[in-house]
Parts: structure tokens; sequence; C-alpha cells
């Protein structure tokens, strides 16, 4: 069983359209985040939830809104997309938020490649 | 091969060699350190973590060790196979929130 997934895995769209990644984890984790990759690897945090609710946000463009229905889920929508917008987004999920005496392990899904034309 | 965050060092070594990646931090706040394997079109997973009141924590295979003095963190593979391949990250958790920032990531070939 996959714990985190996400779809699609690959989105190809012309720029100015809008689009939306979705994830869902089935740890029962109640802490999810989403996380941009770019051509040089280098990863960094957007946002995160804990039980449905923004807890960080990364400066982020405002075209970037997350969704959390649940929170097994959370579904990212950008709208007008930009060629910057171009990377790997990955979400992830953990059982804790605050970092304490257990472990914070973040599990990762696979990723989604957005190209931007 | 140590990370600065601006390009993807590469470190190769002969498989059954022991590897060593090194990760420099810099929030000397910091209490939880975690080291992360890529592998290609995959996302990061997990290998080991090390709290700032240790020196020192070993895995199956792998060691990290953490000197805080000079805010420095490694990660050795003994024995490394060709199933190691991958790009590793460092990353830093505080106590702000559950948020890691990830070093610039190092990869690691190795060759049979």
């Amino acid at each position: 069983d996959t714990a985190v997934s996400q779809t699609p895995k690959y989105l190809v769209t012309q720029m100015g359209n809008d689009k939306s990644i979705k994830c869902e984890q089935n740890l029962g984790h109640d802490t999810m985040y989403w996380y941009k990759q770019d051509s040089k690897k280098f990863l960094k945090i957007m946002f995160s939830y804990n039980n449905k609710e923004l807890i960080i946000n990364e400066t982020v463009p405002n075209r970037f809104s997350p969704k959390s229905p649940d929170k097994a889920h959370l579904n990212l929508h950008i709208n007008s997309l930009e060629l910057g917008d171009s990377a790997v987004y990955f979400c992830a999920s953990s059982q804790l938020l605050a970092g304490g005496p257990g472990t914070d392990t973040q599990y990762f899904g696979p990723g989604t490649r957005l190209t931007v034309l | 091969g140590e990370s600065v965050g601006l390009h993807l060092p590469t470190l190769s070594v002969q498989e059954g060699d022991n590897s060593i990646i090194n990760c420099a931090y810099s929030n000397s706040a910091s209490d939880y350190f975690i080291w992360y394997k890529q592998e290609s079109g995959k996302g990061p997973q997990f290998i080991i973590d090390i709290r700032s009141n240790m020196d020192k924590r070993q895995g199956q295979r792998v060691t990290v060790l953490l000197n805080k003095t000079v805010k420095h963190l490694s990660l050795q593979i003994a024995a490394t196979q060709p199933g190691d391949s991958a790009v590793y990250f460092c990353a830093e958790n505080n106590n702000a929130g559950n948020m890691l920032t990830f070093g610039g990531g190092t990869r690691l070939m190795v060759k049979p």
C-alpha cells in the first residue's frame, strides 16, 4: 500500500492555465506538507497543514492555494501558471507538527513533475 | 562532498568502500537533524536522524555524526553498494514547528 500518493505524476500545461495536484496519505498522520524541488534539486517547503489548518506558508505567491478537505488529503491548486512554476512538487506527511521527544519523520510522496510551456 | 546549497556536488566511490557525505548547517538553534536519500524519480526517503543531545548515532550500515561546535553533520555509509546511488540531503528541524530546512544535496555515485 502506498503511504503518500500524488496525482498526477506528470503535468504539462500552458502558461496562464490553472491546474491542481492531489495528495492523499493513509498513515493516519495529522500533518501534511507541500514542497517544491527545482531543477538543481533544491527542496523548499511551501505549506504545512495540521488537522486541516494552515500552519506554515513560506512566502509562496497567492496563485498557489492549498486545500485540505480532511486530514488525509492536501491538494494544491495553482492559478495562472508561470514558466518559473516548472518543478517537481512533493507532498509529505508526519504525525507531529512541533518538534518533540518523538520522531518527526516526514514521509514523502513520489512527486509531481510540473512543466509549464 | 559538502552541500553548499547552490549546486549539486558529486561523490564517486567504488563499490565496497565507505562513503562520507558532509553537510554544513547554519542555525545553531536547530535541535534535530535528518538525512534523506532520494533515488531518481522518487521522493526523499528517511535514512537516519539525530538529536542535538547526541554526537553519534548508528543504523544499519549508516552512521550520522554531529559536531555542534562547527555546525557540521556527516553521513557515513559502510560497504557502499550500487543501490546506495542517489542524492543525499541533510535537513534540520527547529522548535518553531515541524519545518524542515534542507541542504543542497550531494549526489553519490557507486562504481561497480
